[in-house]
């Protein structure tokens, strides 16, 4: 079955430190990989996303994913932790169905607490 | 504004009841999605949308159903056989074609009283 796994239910980091929260899928062909975040009672926000090309990729708010097809990871990573990146974090893949549709699936989500 | 609206943000449902969850959006996305939040599991596909008229089961569909009538809306109805409903509801919607990124709305947390 195609899945996405989060390994960490929680990572810790000292403000100012880098971070890196895990993911890994287990999907055919080739799937789109995506990284989302969520604050308290709210809904998703989109972060980043890898389709093809270089395999480090740029998002919001400083944060950065490498894709690496031979782990099949795509790991989330921030040079510099800052306590406001606090919050819950989602790895997400994309791909196309025997019937031709797309479906989207998420991992369990990484909860990141950056102390001060 | 663009955007996507849940609604209500609380529900409250009492045991053999039908509930309806709204969700509406303005972007002109083909796709949408409706996804179940549980503490420790993530989020969970009930059903989603590729096009108006049509729409396919997730990994959760048991005890749901949804329609489709309308580009911009797709709601959810949580019945009286989906027997453990208490959960947070995300419903999302992309342009079609799987490299979009999905933009979601504030949630309906449905509670069981």
């Amino acid at each position: 079955a195609q899945s996405v796994a989060q390994p960490e239910d929680q990572v810790n980091v000292a403000e100012g430190n880098p971070l890196t929260v895990k993911c890994t899928y287990s999907v055919s062909g080739n799937p789109y990989l995506f990284w989302y975040v969520q604050y308290p009672n709210r809904g998703l926000q989109f972060l980043l996303k890898y389709i093809t090309g270089d395999n480090l990729v740029k998002g919001s708010y400083g944060f950065e994913a490498e894709f690496n097809k031979s782990q099949t990871s795509f790991h989330l990573k921030k040079p510099s932790a800052l306590v406001s990146d606090s919050a819950l974090y989602f790895c997400a893949v994309s791909f196309i169905t025997t019937s031709g549709t797309y479906k989207y699936i998420f991992g369990t989500g990484t909860r990141l607490k950056v102390l001060a | 504004d663009g955007g996507i609206t849940q609604s209500p943000k609380y529900l409250f449902r009492k045991e053999g009841q039908n509930v309806t969850l709204s969700c509406e959006q303005n972007l002109n996305h083909d796709a949408m999605y409706w996804y179940r939040q549980d503490p420790g599991q993530g989020l969970r596909l009930i059903y989603y949308s590729q096009i108006v008229n049509d729409f396919q089961k997730g990994d959760i569909a048991e005890g749901y159903s949804v329609s489709r009538e309308k580009k911009e809306s797709f709601p959810l109805t949580v019945t009286s056989a989906q027997k453990n409903p208490t959960a947070f509801y995300l419903c999302a919607s992309s342009i079609t074609g799987g490299s979009a990124e999905a933009f979601f709305g504030q949630g309906t947390r449905l509670t069981v009283v």
